[in-house]
């Protein structure tokens, strides 16, 4: 089956320490994104790539990180920087047309500092 | 002011209602419209998209564009328990790989 798949579902992180989520689709989709989801909040933007090897920073980019090196793949990295991690990490991908088909997101990582 | 204006709630219905949710918006030049379900601690998933002003129905749900008021509804007729969610509009400037502006969501309870 054709998804997006996020992993850990949970992810527990010590002051001071980096972390990545994984993000990973095979539904051959051009685009894809990481969105930050706090209690009774909506979403916001952190990272977005449209192409490989490219990517562009969101609304509240400070304190990550990521990387596009395969279509199929798109890691973001809490690092030591983000100051207050603790949220629900959405990672979402879309076709070109993005109008029709709109986003299909990942199931999250629910990170939390320890 | 946010491009998108969701009512967080929580709007709490009984079994049967009819539940209307809306959004407002101000860039007059957002074409598609969608609504996401997101059910707690999972990932949103697309429940509807319309493009321009009009209707558009699929089984119980209904969502509305009225693009000369800025305003767009989705509508849930004989509403279940199982419809609890949080209900987030998107919008978007045309189909070339635009990006999406969410609104902040509407929770919804629907009680036996």
């Amino acid at each position: 089956d054709g998804g997006i798949t996020q992993s850990p579902k949970y992810l527990f992180r010590k002051e001071g320490q980096n972390v990545t989520l994984s993000c990973e689709q095979n539904l051959n989709h051009d685009a894809m994104y990481w969105y930050r989801q706090d209690p009774g909040q909506g979403l916001r933007l952190i990272y977005y790539s449209q192409i490989v090897n490219d990517f562009q920073k969101g609304d509240i980019a400070e304190g990550y990180s990521v990387s596009r090196e395969k279509k199929e793949s798109f890691p973001l990295t809490v690092t030591s920087a983000q100051k207050n991690p603790t949220a629900f990490y959405l990672c979402a991908s879309s076709a070109w047309t993005v109008a029709n088909y709109g986003y299909t997101f990942g199931s999250g990582t629910r990170l939390t500092v320890v | 002011q946010k491009e998108v204006e969701q009512d967080p709630g929580p709007l709490s219905v009984p079994e049967g209602a009819i539940v209307s949710l809306n959004c407002t918006y101000s860039n007059s030049a957002f074409q598609y419209f969608m609504w996401y379900r997101q059910y707690s601690r999972k990932g949103p998933e697309l429940l509807m998209y319309t493009y321009s002003s009009g209707n558009k129905e699929d089984g119980r749900f209904t969502a509305q564009v009225d693009k000369s008021s800025k305003y767009i509804s989705l509508f849930i007729r004989d509403s279940q328990p199982s419809d609890s969610a949080t209900y987030l509009c998107a919008m978007n400037l045309n189909n070339a790989g635009n990006m999406l502006t969410f609104g902040g969501g509407t929770r919804l309870m629907v009680k036996p």
